[in-house]
This record gives C-alpha cells, sequence and structure tokens, in this order.
C-alpha cells in the first residue's frame, strides 16, 4: 500500500494565480484531512471530510476550497494565491471514527507564492 | 489562544541520555492525547497516545506521563538515540466522530548529538 500520497511535491506560483492539490489514499480511510504547517505555527486544520461527497471547515478555511467527490481523494484548492499562503501543505487520513487522532499524514507539498 | 503549550522549542541530548518534552493545555474537554514525530521532509507520524485516566503509558524507549490535576502531559524518550532527531508535536482531542477535533502544539526540535 502506498498510503496518504500527495501531488505535487514542490511548486511554485505567482500572487493571483490558482492551483489544485491532490491527495489519495489507498487505505479505504472515511476521514481526510488538509493541514498547513508554517514554521513555529504547527499544524492548523485548513478543511476536513468525515466522507465521500462531505466537506467541512476547520481552523483557517479562508483563501482555499476542497472536495472531495471520491472517497480515496481529497483536493484542495486555491482560486487566487496570496504569499500568506506560502507553506507545507499536508493531508491526512483517518479509518476509525472511534479514533480520529490516528491520522496517516502524506509527505507534504511545499508550495511558496511570490 | 494557543490551546496546547510545548516546551522547550528546542531539545539537545547526547546519545544515551533522557529525553524530556513538556505539552501543558487549557481546555479540559479534551480527552485524548497523543504525540506525533516528524522527520526532515516526511510528514507527521502517530508515535503514541494516553488516555487521561491513564497515568503513564509506556512504549519502547518512549512513555507518556499524564497528570490531568495539572492539565500536564510529557514525552520521555529513554537512551535517546541520534535517530531519535526529528519534530515532535503534541495533540490534543476533543469531541467524538465527525465533531471531533485535534489539536496540535507549535511542536519542538529535538537533536540527538553522537
Amino acid at each position: 500500500n502506498a498510503g496518504v500520497t500527495q501531488t505535487p511535491k514542490f511548486r511554485v506560483l505567482k500572487t493571483g494565480q490558482s492551483m489544485t492539490l491532490l491527495c489519495a489514499q489507498d487505505m479505504n480511510h472515511e476521514y481526510m484531512y488538509w493541514y498547513r504547517q508554517d514554521p513555529g505555527m504547527g499544524l492548523r486544520l485548513i478543511h476536513y471530510s468525515v466522507g465521500e461527497g462531505t466537506t467541512a471547515k476547520g481552523e483557517v478555511p479562508d483563501g482555499y476550497n476542497v472536495s472531495r467527490l471520491k472517497k480515496q481523494n481529497f483536493l484542495l484548492g486555491l482560486e487566487s494565491a496570496a504569499p500568506s499562503q506560502t507553506s507545507v501543505y499536508f493531508c491526512a487520513s483517518s479509518y476509525s471514527i472511534d479514533y480520529p487522532y490516528e491520522q496517516y499524514f502524506g509527505p507534504g507539498t511545499r508550495l511558496t507564492v511570490t | 489562544q494557543q490551546q496546547v503549550k510545548q516546551s522547550p522549542q528546542s531539545l539537545i541530548v547526547q546519545k544515551g541520555g533522557i529525553s524530556i518534552i513538556n505539552c501543558a493545555y487549557e481546555n479540559t474537554a479534551f480527552d485524548y492525547f497523543p504525540w506525533y514525530q516528524q522527520f526532515p521532509g516526511k510528514g507527521p507520524a502517530l508515535l503514541i497516545a494516553i488516555r487521561p485516566d491513564v497515568s503513564e503509558k509506556k512504549e519502547g524507549r518512549f512513555t507518556i506521563s499524564f497528570n490531568k490535576s495539572a492539565k500536564q502531559f510529557s514525552l520521555h524518550i529513554m537512551d535517546s538515540q541520534p535517530g531519535d532527531s526529528a519534530t515532535y508535536f503534541c495533540a490534543a482531542l476533543r469531541g467524538t466522530g465527525a465533531n471531533s477535533k485535534l489539536t496540535f502544539g507549535k511542536g519542538i526540535t529535538l537533536s540527538v548529538r553522537p
């Protein structure tokens, strides 16, 4: 099993450009999450999904949109990138409703917005 | 308002020594406390977790100590090895199922010198 994979690994955008980050998991997990990690800030939840076709806002959702059309995929979109969105983005998934802290993380996408 | 606070911000330990990382929380609604380990260029990975009705949990060289009255918990790494050099995040979970929310600390960088 590949676990959680993220595409792309690195990306540089100019302010105002748009892009989509793709997360895929092959563990049949129900829950999926998008986090951003910034120096000295830890991990902050952007959006999450508790199942196919459902999404919900996390701690820092502004400027991002998500979609979960298929159970195994969770997409994170930036419609108009801003320098403040320069960060490392992690996708995660978890199987059990009873143990949502058991999250499996992808390798991350390093995004730079100039 | 930071709900989960880690200390120290960074830690340097000699090989064979004990690494101790502390976390404090404010919200008494938290009911599960995991620790995540992150190596450079990788996503975080669940290391060990504890429930508030348990004062200590040990898995190999890693031990969590929990003090409910003080709202503090700590990670002890016995016989620290250079391979333990990583960033460590404490976290706290509240709620259940789709309403569960995992809050991360800012993380601390541990360096184990040979």
